[in-house]
């Protein structure tokens, strides 16, 4: 299985771009990259995945290299609401090739500040 | 869009008490997934089913069993719970993964 490295905190002005790195070196070529994010007692909430192509939708932007060995979200205009753990996630094939086990690392605590 | 319900958000239960924590998912989604989350370990895997009446053992299912009788709901069962079972439980579902509120669930 994968593993995933991310920074284990940030800090973002409020208004401005976020930038989350992850780090996935070991990535094989027919896994996906999966961002989650959670705040405080809640559920896990799906940002967005991609496998080489960039990739963008309302919420946020997904950068992945070339080499598909690192990949960077974008949170666009940050607000005070985005605080959250932003993790990063590898997908792999279950056996049967129905989903896959997500393998949650400790993600990046992000913190937007007035 | 896929909504999963978890029947509580906080649940306290005594040592040795059997435990059952329900799931419901409003779409016809065939994976199924219980993960319990603490501090410091991240999200583990305890039990997945792809299908009803059928489930396989994830990376911590010592403890813990599962019953899926019905698409739609999953349900974690604690046959006789102990401390070391504190934890939020999470249930989650196929394509995209949506999850539910979770369950913070104390043995004391």
């Amino acid at each position: 299985d994968a593993k995933t490295t991310q920074p284990p905190s940030m800090d973002c002005a409020e208004g401005r771009a976020a930038n989350l790195p992850c780090n996935h070196s070991t990535i094989s070529g027919n896994e996906y990259v999966y961002w989650y994010r959670q705040i405080h007692s809640q559920g896990p909430q799906y940002i967005i995945h991609g496998l080489k192509n960039n990739e963008t939708n309302e919420m946020a932007s997904l950068i992945i290299t070339e080499d598909r060995k690192s990949s960077t979200l974008i949170l666009p205009h940050a607000t005070l609401r985005d605080t959250a753990v932003y993790y990063c996630i590898v997908r792999v094939e279950w056996i049967y090739n129905q989903g896959g086990k997500l393998i949650f690392g400790q993600g990046t605590e992000l913190s937007v500040k007035p | 869009d896929v909504k999963v319900t978890q029947s509580s958000r906080y649940l306290v239960k005594r040592t040795g008490e059997k435990v059952f924590l329900e799931c419901v998912q409003d779409m016809d989604h065939e994976n199924m997934f219980w993960y319990r989350q603490d501090p410091g370990l991240g999200l583990r895997l305890i039990y997945f089913s792809y299908d009803v009446k059928m489930k396989e053992k994830g990376d911590i299912p010592e403890g813990y069993s599962v019953s899926r009788e019905k698409k739609e709901r999953f349900s974690l069962i604690l046959e006789s719970a102990s401390t070391n079972q504190t934890s939020m439980y999470l249930c989650a579902t196929d394509t995209g993964y949506t999850f539910g509120s979770g369950t913070r669930l104390t043995v004391v």
